[in-house]
């Protein structure tokens, strides 16, 4: 029972265009969702986050949005460098649980010269 | 800033063997998480503990125990390791109430 889900294994974009990562999730407890980024042989490391509350929530190049009635959420990052190549995994938790993460099965993101 | 320090990053045993896995965290975190990460699959809760002595199963205990001693250090046990646990593991660690985790390098382990 995957609850959060990230449909597309990889993706690839040139440099100084916009990356956009989707997410979806099952569970309509959710109330907050975030995104890391993750280098080969590095922990991941968290990017930017947003509450149920909101609709979008920015941070420099990059921008999450939330759509709750289609339980989606997608990373827009603007513009891509070459440094952004990475695998990005989105997380969602309920606040007042167990805060446990439950993360989706990442996406690749490579960005060309 | 935040640091979780993982003992580890390569780690080579055979089957059968116990493994221990060690996560230190100087930020005095109550939260402390166990996950593997494989391929295609994301990251997978093992345990977690939100306390010293605590400990809470996550989606994938078999095979693995936990030892919380100390609250800046969450240990995870292989009692006999297999070759299903080749993997990489990731130890990360939260402030109570708030939902960021901070992760450390990561562990790789090979189970030959």
């Amino acid at each position: 029972d995957q609850q959060v889900k990230q449909n597309s294994p990889s993706l690839s974009v040139q440099e100084g265009r916009i990356s956009i990562l989707n997410c979806d999730y099952t569970n309509s407890m959710f109330d907050y969702f975030l995104w890391y980024k993750k280098y080969p042989a590095e922990g991941p490391t968290f990017l930017i986050s947003i509450s149920s509350i909101k609709d979008k929530n920015e941070d420099g190049r990059f921008t999450v949005f939330l759509n709750k009635s289609a339980k989606h959420l997608s990373l827009h990052i603007v513009p891509s460098q070459p440094g952004d190549s990475a695998v990005y995994f989105c997380a969602a938790v309920i606040i007042q649980g167990a805060q446990k993460l439950v993360f989706g099965q990442g996406t690749r993101l490579t960005i060309n010269p | 800033d935040v640091k979780v320090t993982q003992s580890s990053r390569y780690l080579v045993k055979r089957t059968g063997e116990k493994v221990f896995l060690e996560c230190v965290q100087d930020m005095d975190h109550e939260n402390m998480f166990w996950y593997r990460q494989d391929p295609g699959l994301g990251l997978r809760l093992i345990y977690f503990s939100y306390d010293v002595k605590m400990k809470e199963k996550g989606d994938i205990p078999e095979g693995y125990s936990v030892s919380r001693e100390k609250k800046e250090r969450f240990s995870l046990i292989l009692e006999s390791a297999s070759t299903n646990q080749t993997s990489m593991y990731l130890c990360a660690s939260s402030s109570r109430g708030r939902p960021v985790q901070y992760f450390g390098a990561g562990t790789r382990l090979s189970v030959l």
